[in-house]
């Protein structure tokens, strides 16, 4: 039958190069954000986090940018590997706590 | 630290029975979350609970579903009764306080036949 569930992007990239996801979030009071990744058979697991007064914080091989005018964030990553090819989420905190995710993105990394 | 323990990983039962997932939140915080997750749908806040108080149930999709959470360290989601379009990943989380991160469990996977 016809697949009609969400159309989640997909990124493609040979191993070693960089990779940047993208997500557009929806409310502008909204003052912290969070990346997660979700590997198969398993729950979200936390990236990198990001508040509202900052538009860049780094990790280990992960950028989060953040660019509040055109409400959108992005994740990089750097020299990817095998193990990163996931499902990568934005989510945002709105109302005093209550969080929101976006539809994810499938990254997958070629060796 | 055990991470957010969720049970049973796998639940296949027929429509019109009763169904009960449980959850046990990280020691030490004070929010926890039901989120469900399909194809069709991604990833939906069911519920939460702050302090083991129900705050926002606008998520729960009717009234076959309900969340408790009886003490600090369990919360439990029941369908009752179940129909084939409950089938879905069902995940507890929980996190430390108000903007934190979310831990998540590995989820409970439900088929309604």
């Amino acid at each position: 039958g016809e697949n009609v569930g969400l159309h989640l992007p997909t990124l493609s990239v040979q191993e070693g190069d960089n990779s940047i996801i993208n997500c557009a979030y929806s409310n502008s009071a909204s003052d912290y954000f969070i990346w997660y990744k979700q590997e198969s058979g398993k729950g979200p697991q936390f990236i990198i986090d990001i508040r509202s007064n900052m538009d860049k914080r780094q990790g280990q091989r992960v950028t989060v940018l953040l660019n509040k005018t055109v409400k959108h964030l992005s994740l990089q990553i750097a020299a990817t590997q095998p193990g990163d090819s996931a499902v990568y989420f934005c989510a945002e905190y709105t109302n005093a706590g209550k969080s929101t995710f976006g539809d994810g993105t499938t990254l997958t990394v070629k060796p | 630290d055990a991470g957010v323990i969720q049970s049973p990983r796998h639940e296949v039962t027929e429509m019109g029975q009763e169904v009960t997932l449980r959850c046990k939140p990280i020691s030490g915080h004070d929010y926890l979350f039901w989120y469900r997750q399909t194809m069709m749908r991604g990833l939906e806040l069911l519920i939460y609970f702050n302090n083991n108080v129900p705050i926002d149930d606008s998520g729960m999709p009717e009234d076959r579903f309900s969340a408790k959470m009886p003490n600090a360290s369990f919360s439990t989601l029941k369908i009752q009764p179940s129909e084939p379009r409950d089938s879905a990943v069902y995940f507890c989380a929980s996190r430390v306080s108000v903007n934190s991160p979310l831990h998540f469990g590995n989820g409970t996977r439900l088929t309604v036949t």
